[in-house]
């Protein structure tokens, strides 16, 4: 059974601190892996996507690492602001062609206190 | 601005009262899809649509249709709400599946007692 599993459910850290979320997935086959951060009540939004052949992927603070080998991914946070809290949400693809299907984890929240 | 447009943003009904969340879109994306997102379950997929009068169902289709006569435009209907489809819903646009994002709307908060 495909799947998509985030750790750890949530999180606490202070302002200014780094943090790391974990994904693992058994999903195949693999057509590329993304992160979301979802405001409470607000839609997601795109962070970042890494296809099989990329292994670090950054977007401003944030950091994306993928090891297809042993489908695993992560999500690293630098210098944390209050504006990082949020649900960050790991998302697999998974067919090829036209049908492809999106696997969405259940997300890690993130709370960052002053 | 380029955004994914949902209304309305909260609606309170009764069950069995027809009624459709509308979603547009202005970025000229052929895939659109709906989700209903609840707590401990996450982002479930309802129906998409991979181009223009092309629909198919999601993982959670039952109690809702859907219909995409125009590109931009993708609403949601549900013809005899029940309680349990109180929920978090939101609508999303893409370029394609490939290694496109996700464009997300602004949500529709919907409680049916």
């Amino acid at each position: 059974k495909n799947q998509v599993e985030q750790s750890p459910q949530s999180l606490i850290i202070l302002e200014g601190k780094n943090c790391t979320l974990q994904c693992n997935y058994t999903v195949s086959p693999f057509s590329n892996l993304r992160w979301y951060k979802q405001d409470t009540g607000r839609g997601p939004v795109s962070l970042t996507i890494m296809t099989f052949s990329e292994n670090t992927k950054s977007n401003g603070r944030y950091t994306a690492t993928l090891d297809a080998d042993t489908k695993q991914s992560s999500l690293h946070i630098t210098a944390s602001q209050l504006s990082d809290s949020a649900s960050y949400i790991c998302v697999v693809s998974e067919g090829t062609g036209n049908n492809r299907k999106l696997i969405w984890g259940l997300g890690t929240s993130l709370a960052v206190n002053p | 601005e380029a955004q994914v447009t949902q209304n309305p943003r909260y609606l309170i009904t009764v069950t069995g009262k027809k009624l459709t969340v509308t979603c547009s879109q202005n970025m000229n994306h052929e895939y659109m899809s709906w989700y209903r997102q609840d707590p401990g379950l996450g982002l479930r997929q309802i129906y998409y649509s991979m181009n223009v009068e092309v629909t198919d169902k999601g993982d959670v289709p039952e109690g809702y249709k859907v219909s995409r006569k125009e590109k931009r435009n993708f609403p949601l209907i549900l013809e005899s709400p029940s309680p349990n489809q109180t929920s978090l819903y939101f609508c999303a646009s893409s370029l394609g599946l490939l290694n496109s994002p996700l464009h997300f709307g602004n949500g529709t908060r919907l409680t049916v007692t």
